[in-house]
């Protein structure tokens, strides 16, 4: 079976650093994927890790330990338009299965 | 201009009624997908295709047919629409020869069964 966790909310201050988590037990695994999703809006891609380590990229940094099943999202000098909801996703055979996402508020 | 367009973007039906969404992609990628989106449920693969002719189940096909008869094109039908799909519907691409194959995905589709 496939399942990817993910906190539900997190809250932050502009500015600020924050890290979500992802967790992951899949069938397989070809990749991990970050994507920021707006409130109805469609999801963006922002990274991609198919290697152990860290890929930075600007503000945002995503990292991946294959032998733990995790993954995280490091974001930096938060901003308020970074309020969004983070969709951590794994490539597993065939399929990109996503987690239900982490919710981040970021307030004044 | 949107690379992968849905239409219609929102649509109110009745129980019971035929819907169908459609997509087109200008991006030329080879695999297409529908999801779903429910709150706290994420998103969730209806179909896939990997090519003209090529169709696949996903986690949750149950209800819904598609048709991939040109490569920019693939369509979702609920044949009998009920308020449990309510919900959002997203397409999607992607491309075999990029890296991770990454999916990118259309604006969306508001879909209410009422």
């Amino acid at each position: 079976g496939q399942n990817i966790d993910q906190p539900t909310e997190m809250t932050a201050t502009e500015g600020a650093i924050v890290q979500i988590n992802c967790t992951y037990q899949t069938s397989g695994f070809n990749g991990l994927f970050w994507y920021q999703q707006h409130a109805g809006e469609a999801p963006t891609f922002l990274s991609y890790n198919v290697l152990d380590g860290l890929e930075e990229k600007g503000r945002f940094s995503s990292f991946l330990s294959r032998s733990k099943g995790y993954s995280y999202l490091l974001l930096k000098e938060l901003q308020m338009k970074d309020s969004a909801s983070y969709l951590c996703a794994v490539r597993a055979p065939g399929e990109l299965v996503f987690g239900t996402g982490t919710r981040l508020l970021v307030s004044p | 201009d949107a690379d992968v367009t849905q239409t219609p973007r929102n649509r109110i039906t009745k129980t019971g009624k035929r819907i169908m969404l459609e997509c087109s992609q200008t991006k030329g990628h080879d695999r297409m997908y529908w999801y779903r989106q429910d709150p706290g449920l994420g998103l969730r693969l209806i179909y896939y295709s990997f090519d003209v002719k090529d169709i696949n189940k996903g986690e949750i096909s149950d209800g819904y047919s598609v048709s991939r008869q040109a490569q920019a094109k693939f369509s979702l039908s609920l044949e009998s629409a009920i308020p449990n799909q309510t919900a959002l519907y997203f397409c999607a691409t992607s491309d075999t020869t990029a890296s991770g194959n990454t999916i990118y995905f259309g604006e969306g589709s508001w879909l209410t069964v009422v």
